[in-house]
């Protein structure tokens, strides 16, 4: 049974270009969240998609986007790429009505 | 923001029994309590949750107190591979789509 996979594992962007981040949810799950990592600190949660929309939305400013896809597999979009989005991006999946989410292993953003 | 207490560290020696406290003073009746763990550069791994009751499953066990305002998870036999920061998360888990991580406890098993 897959678990929730992520890609790239890591990644180099430079000061004001544009990335997009790839997951597929564990195996039966329908909803994708999103969740940006910076260094020593915990995760914190951007966005949740459900049906292909958006549900609910963490304090991310709108550079931050995202896409979920008819088989529930997601995307995630940050535009504009400040030196502080530097981070872990986690995806995270879940039933609609399930009582745990579980993450993938992460993508690494670097921004120079 | 998050609404549990933990302590920031602890240390564990290997082979003994890892208590790992956690308050919650404000839990509403119907939030559960979440515990995860995140090893080193690695996505946050599920270990148990529970609403009142006391649960056990193959990872650890979860303790919590009659009023609901903390917990404890415990990790039976502690080995090195168990070195991560655990988080206390409470959530709804009807309506609250997200987890709101705080800063967690660095737990660090010992030889």
């Amino acid at each position: 049974d897959a678990g929730v996979t992520q890609s790239p594992t890591h990644l180099i962007k430079t000061r004001g270009q544009q990335v997009t981040l790839r997951c597929s949810p564990k195996s039966g799950h329908d909803t994708v969240s999103w969740y940006q990592q910076a260094l020593g600190q915990g995760p914190q949660f951007i966005f949740q998609y459900y049906e292909e929309e958006e549900r609910q939305r963490g304090n991310f400013p709108d550079r931050f986007s995202g896409h979920q896809f008819p088989n529930y597999s997601s995307e995630l979009n940050v535009n504009a790429l400040l030196l502080g989005d530097s981070a872990l991006y986690l995806c995270a999946s879940s039933l609609a009505v399930g009582n745990t989410i579980y993450f993938g292993e992460g993508s690494w953003l670097t921004v120079v | 923001d998050a609404k549990t207490t933990q302590p920031p560290s602890m240390d564990c020696a290997e082979g003994r029994a890892a208590n790992l406290p956690c308050n919650h003073s404000t839990i509403s009746g119907n939030e559960y309590v979440y515990w995860y763990r995140q090893i080193h550069s690695q996505g946050p791994q599920y270990i148990i949750h529970g609403l009142k009751n006391n649960e056990t499953n193959e990872m650890a066990s979860l303790i919590i107190t009659e009023d609901r305002k903390s917990s404890t998870l415990i990790l039976p036999h502690a080995t090195l591979r168990d070195t991560a920061v655990y988080y206390c998360i409470v959530r709804v888990a009807s309506n609250d789509y997200k987890l709101s991580f705080g800063a967690g406890t660095t737990v660090t098993v010992r030889a």
